[in-house]
């Protein structure tokens, strides 16, 4: 079974600070690895997604992630943040199946306010 | 520009009530999903279909039913709306695998409050 952690719940952080958002996911297969940001009031968009290559995913808004399969991760981080970027941020674990469709399991999500 | 539609952003209704929750995408994708979204739970899959009349259960499809009877339109029921579906329903559309990105792309949400 697949599941996806995401430990912290709200991450405060003081403009033009870098940031780091935490995702751990546990999967027995092969894995596909998203980040999603919902602003308020708002449906959920990609930010970036990991399928297969290079570790390193750069993805919208200057965010990127790192894939480390020894440690079951896939981190999110931006070096500068902006007011603009607070938001609630949701990692997510693809699973195929086998009869054809693909589902996604998410984590609970990060909510990061950005402050000035 | 890829586009999912939900037919509410805000709903009310009462305990009891048969509730149709409408979602349409112009992507022609085969995969479609409804989630109901809580606070510190994250998404959570209800029902998802990968072609016109197929359907399968997520998560937590216990009290809800879904129908496709076209590709463009995935409807969620809730046969008696209780309070404890009150919630954020999100919608999403993707393509088959295989032949993209295998991106999600969500529509706006539906808050619906059970009374």
């Amino acid at each position: 079974a697949q599941s996806v952690t995401q430990l912290d719940s709200q991450v405060p952080v003081f403009e033009e600070a870098p940031v780091e958002l935490r995702c751990n996911y546990s999967s027995s297969v092969s894995v596909y690895l998203f980040w999603y940001v919902q602003y308020p009031n708002q449906g959920l968009q990609l930010l970036l997604k990991y399928l297969s290559g290079s570790t390193l995913v750069k993805g919208i808004n200057g965010f990127e992630a790192e894939f480390n399969k020894s440690q079951t991760s896939f981190h999110l981080r931006k070096p500068s943040v902006h007011i603009s970027d607070t938001a609630e941020y949701f990692c997510a674990v693809l699973y195929i199946l086998t009869g054809g469709g693909n589902k996604l399991t998410f984590g609970t999500g990060t909510q990061l306010k950005v402050e000035l | 520009d890829v586009k999912v539609t939900q037919s509410s952003r805000y709903l009310v209704k009462r305990t009891g009530e048969k509730v149709f929750l409408e979602c349409v995408q112009d992507m022609d994708h085969e995969n479609m999903f409804w989630y109901r979204q809580d606070p510190g739970l994250g998404l959570r899959l209800i029902y998802f279909s990968y072609d016109v009349k197929m359907k399968e259960k997520g998560d937590i499809p216990e009290g809800y039913s879904v129908s496709r009877e076209k590709k463009e339109r995935f409807s969620l029921i809730l046969e008696s709306a209780s309070t404890n579906q009150t919630s954020m329903y999100l919608c999403a559309s993707s393509l088959f695998p295989g032949e993209s990105s295998y991106e999600q792309y969500f529509g706006p949400g539906t808050r619906l409050t059970v009374t």
